[in-house]
């Protein structure tokens, strides 16, 4: 069983740059889209970007110029870089896979993580 | 962007009747060359993540009761359960993969009445 679990700080100051990463077990991480989705508390769910486990990126045009994904398959780990952190940005976020054919329906989930962005 | 409208944004249903959820997307999710609709369904219980329902607007995922069951096709969809259990308590929601720009319906939140 495919299981995937975010790892990061929960707490970011404003401007800053948050890092997270989604440690991929039960599989590997190869022949797979990885995403990002975050949701601020009591709101819906936004796509934020997703990387293929050879290094393809795709961003939401929204956060494009904020964001910045990478792949490291010796650790089947994703991460996600995000700069420039203001309030807006507090939420859950959780890392997702693709379905094995790409299409782009979410499988399988992180349990999320909390990030708060405050001074 | 494609732009996915749930309805209602709440809904109470009696245990062991019919829930029925609409999403509507700004532009067909059809692609003609293969006739499939793209469009996914989860369930997402409080403090937990989604949970994929059905996917190609009619597919149900592995493990999925079959009390869930989705239809519709090009703009306009639904999911609906057959006969509420108050496991089914839940926020629901529609994504389109028909673009490169993935997006959610605003959510549908389901009681019991």
């Amino acid at each position: 069983q495919v299981q995937l679990q975010e790892s990061g700080p929960g707490l970011v100051k404003p401007s800053e740059t948050l890092s997270l990463t989604c440690t991929v077990s039960g599989g590997s991480i190869s022949s797979y889209y990885w995403s990002w989705v975050r949701q601020p508390p009591g709101r819906g769910l936004e796509w934020i970007g997703y990387i293929y486990y050879n290094g393809n990126t795709n961003y939401s045009p929204s956060l494009k110029s904020r964001v910045t994904m990478s792949v490291d398959t010796s650790k089947n780990q994703f991460s996600l870089k995000l700069t420039s952190m203001t309030a807006a940005d507090t939420a859950i976020y959780y890392c997702a896979r693709f379905d094995y054919g790409g299409f782009g329906y979410f499988d399988y989930w992180g349990q999320g993580t909390l990030v708060t962005v405050s001074s | 962007d494609i732009v996915m409208t749930q309805s209602p944004d709440s809904l109470a249903v009696s245990l062991g009747e019919r829930a029925t959820i609409n999403c509507k997307s700004s532009q067909s999710v059809l692609y003609s060359s293969n006739n499939k609709n793209y469009l996914a369904w989860y369930q997402q219980k409080p403090g937990q993540p989604p949970k994929l329902l059905i996917y190609w607007a009619s597919t149900r995922e592995s493990g999925v009761p079959d009390r869930f069951s989705g239809s519709g096709s090009g703009t306009d969809f639904t999911l609906s359960i057959s006969s509420l259990q108050a496991e089914d308590v839940a926020v629901y929601y529609c994504q389109q993969y028909y673009t490169t720009l993935y997006t959610f319906g605003q959510g549908t939140k389901l009681e019991i009445k």
